[in-house]
């Protein structure tokens, strides 16, 4: 099973600034089969980035993904108030999908 | 549009069963693989099982092996999990999800998810 592990745990910021999710897992992530998930609180989460790099329906583009192997990259470039919830990495290589534990981005 | 509306849960004993269902429409649901994750109070996402979209090919978590059944009634647009040896553990909210494209239901992203039944295992 693939472990991933997200830092931060918690990103304090302020609307404007930039927030940066890392997610790093235990072996290697081939052909990029990676995503992220933004969930806001009494909700579902929803996809954001798949295929490291893709972003999925009606995401702005200052939402962004990279990274390939064993290490990803969420990048918001100017964090809205709607930006600040709980973000997730979770890989599909191989199975048992697996998510990484979550970071929060909270307001400053 | 894509819809999924989960329903089913509720409270139940240790060792009790539950069957959970989700409803879909807006989409082909016979070409789609469709998985449950569960997220347990203040914690993170945990996937459960999967299927294959004509439902021959089904896989699961360890921690729900042998205790959890997922299966689905094309002809109803409609997937189920049937839950039983119920832990404390597997009290969480379940949440039922498609497959982002018609790729291998062993290994799919989500998108979209429903809202979620929370299910209580509880003395």
């Amino acid at each position: 099973e693939i472990v991933l592990t997200q830092s931060p745990g918690t990103l304090s910021l302020s609307p404007g600034e930039r927030a940066t999710v890392s997610c790093r897992a235990s072996q290697s992530v081939s052909g990029s089969y990676f995503a992220w998930y933004q969930q806001k609180p009494g909700q579902a989460p929803r996809l954001l980035i798949y295929g490291a790099s893709s972003r999925a329906t009606g995401i702005p583009d200052r939402i962004s993904g990279s990274g390939s192997g064993t290490d990803f990259t969420l990048t918001i470039s100017r964090l809205e108030p709607e930006d600040f919830a709980v973000y997730y990495c979770q890989q599909y290589v191989s199975s048992p999908v697996t998510f990484g534990q979550g970071t929060k981005v909270e307001i400053k | 549009d894509v819809q999924l509306v989960e329903s089913g849960g509720g409270l139940v004993q240790p060792g009790g069963s539950l069957r959970l269902s989700c409803s879909a429409s807006g989409f082909t649901f016979k070409n789609y693989a469709m998985s449950w994750v569960r997220q347990a109070p203040g914690t993170g996402l945990e996937w459960v099982s999967s299927i294959s979209g004509g439902g021959d090919g089904t896989c699961y978590a360890d921690s729900v092996k042998g205790r959890f059944t997922v299966s689905r009634d094309n002809s109803k647009n409609t997937l189920y999990l049937q839950m039983s040896s119920l832990k404390t553990d597997d009290t969480a909210v379940y949440y039922c999800a498609k497959d982002r494209a018609s790729g291998n239901y062993q290994t799919p992203r989500f998108d979209p998810w429903g809202q979620g039944t929370l299910v209580i295992v509880s003395s």
